[in-house]
């Protein structure tokens, strides 16, 4: 069976600080990489996909991908208290496995 | 306005009754899904489809039914609900590119409950 797991949470940052989530996926084989963000009662809305190893930046968000040691984050500089949601690591394409996903809470 | 959309959005049932959640998406993407979401649990794939007429089994099929007849639609069947098919289920939409997918847009939910 294959995994995608990440903690729980909540993880809980000031505004300004950096956020650092985590995720660790068990088939060695995946190619594609997504971070999602949910609100509480919306939809998943994507983040950021990374495809290669090493570091993908867009605006305050950075994705980091080591296929090697099977894990990708996700850092979120200058926290806003608007960020605080649940977000989702996704892995592989056409058969996609979710993480079950980490609560954020940016304090004011 | 580009989107998915999915209906109903809620929905109270008895066992056994037949029921059907429609899906549908204006942006001509090739790939549909559709996942459940529970507590603690996450998104879980139910079904997906590549193309017209290809469907393939997600992680949980077990008690759904899916077709896709159109491009534009992605019906979800439930046959024979039972209260462990009570979840917020999620339809979503992908363009593909080459092997991968591109971003997957999801629909605004259907809340279901099976009594």
């Amino acid at each position: 069976q294959k995994e995608v797991e990440q903690n729980s949470g909540p993880l809980s940052v000031p505004e300004g600080a950096i956020a650092s989530l985590n995720c660790t996926y068990s088939d060695r084989g995946s190619q594609s990489f997504f971070w999602y963000r949910q609100y509480s009662g919306k939809s998943p809305e994507l983040i950021m996909f990374i495809y290669s190893n090493g570091d993908k930046e867009d605006g305050r968000f950075t994705a980091q991908l080591n296929k090697a040691s099977q894990y990708v984050s996700l850092l979120i500089r200058d926290s806003q208290p608007s960020d605080s949601a649940t977000y989702l690591c996704a892995v592989g394409g056409f058969k996609t496995i979710f993480g079950a996903g980490t609560r954020l809470f940016v304090k004011a | 306005e580009a989107q998915v959309t999915q209906n109903p959005r809620y929905l109270i049932t008895v066992t056994g009754k037949k029921l059907t959640v429609t899906c549908s998406q204006n942006m001509n993407h090739e790939y549909m899904s559709w996942y459940r979401q529970d507590p603690g649990l996450g998104l879980r794939q139910i079904y997906y489809s590549m193309n017209v007429e290809v469907t393939d089994k997600g992680d949980v099929p077990e008690g759904y039914k899916v077709s896709r007849k159109e491009k534009r639609n992605f019906p979800l069947i439930l046959e024979s609900p039972s209260p462990n098919q009570t979840s917020l289920y999620f339809c979503a939409s992908s363009f593909e590119a080459g092997v991968s997918l591109e971003t997957q847009y999801f629909g605004p939910g259907t809340r279901l409950l099976v009594l």
